[in-house]
């Protein structure tokens, strides 16, 4: 069966420090992968989605960016962390015509 | 373009009573449409999913929600609210014939008051 890892969970981060979080699919081959950020009370907004190792598609820009090393990860980067990046990411996995899988969340704190 | 409208931001219901959480789309295309739940601090769990058969869509935890093509509607209903599925809810609609993303309403908080 497929699943999915994200890490680390929880992170607090100073502002101005780089970021890194990693998502891992297992179970699946060529998945569409996303990144998306949950501010506090909204909804999900979609950062990144990526149809292909080294193919990145960005929906807003933003300070951060996204890179698909392997098939089955998917890492978002800083380079420098704003207060305004704090929220909680989710990393998704989806192909053809089935839902989205999605990780536990990493909730970032920058202070 | 591809949307998603979560009716109400908040919802509280008695345990016991009845569910309803609304959501409208819109779609270019035959989409296909999914209800999530979020518990705090956790990922999205899938409910249920509509992809094209039977417009009544029985999921987990005893939800189900129908497709109405004419309304553009697929609104979530439990019978009986229980302490459990206090929560957060998406409606989420996928299109792939535009490219394979999903499109998030922006969620109903529902409250079960005992």
């Amino acid at each position: 069966s497929q699943t999915i890892h994200q890490w680390p969970a929880t992170l607090v981060q100073p502002v101005g420090s780089p970021l890194s979080l990693e998502c891992t699919v297992e179970g699946t081959s060529n998945p569409n992968l996303y990144w998306y950020r949950q501010a506090a009370g909204r909804g999900l907004q979609l950062l990144f989605y990526s149809v292909g190792i080294g193919q990145i598609s960005s929906e807003v820009p933003q300070n951060l960016s996204a890179s698909r090393p392997q098939d089955r990860q998917f890492i978002l980067s800083s380079k420098k962390l704003l207060l305004s990046d704090s929220g909680f990411y989710l990393c998704a996995w989806g192909g053809g015509n089935t839902e989205a899988f999605f990780g536990q969340g990493t909730r970032l704190t920058v202070v | 373009a591809q949307s998603v409208t979560q009716l109400d931001s908040h919802v509280s219901v008695s345990e016991g009573t009845p569910v309803l959480l609304r959501c409208n789309y819109s779609s270019s295309y035959s989409p296909s449409l999914f209800w999530y739940v979020q518990h705090p601090n956790k990922g999205l769990q899938l409910l249920l999913k509509y992809t094209s058969a039977a417009t009544l869509v029985k999921g987990i935890n005893g939800f189900e929600a129908e497709f109405k093509k004419s309304e553009t509607s697929f609104h979530l209903t439990k019978p009986s609210a229980h302490m459990s599925d206090a929560a957060e809810y998406f409606c989420v609609v996928s299109d792939w014939g535009t490219g394979n993303q999903f499109y998030f309403g922006t969620g109903t908080s529902l409250t079960v008051i005992p």
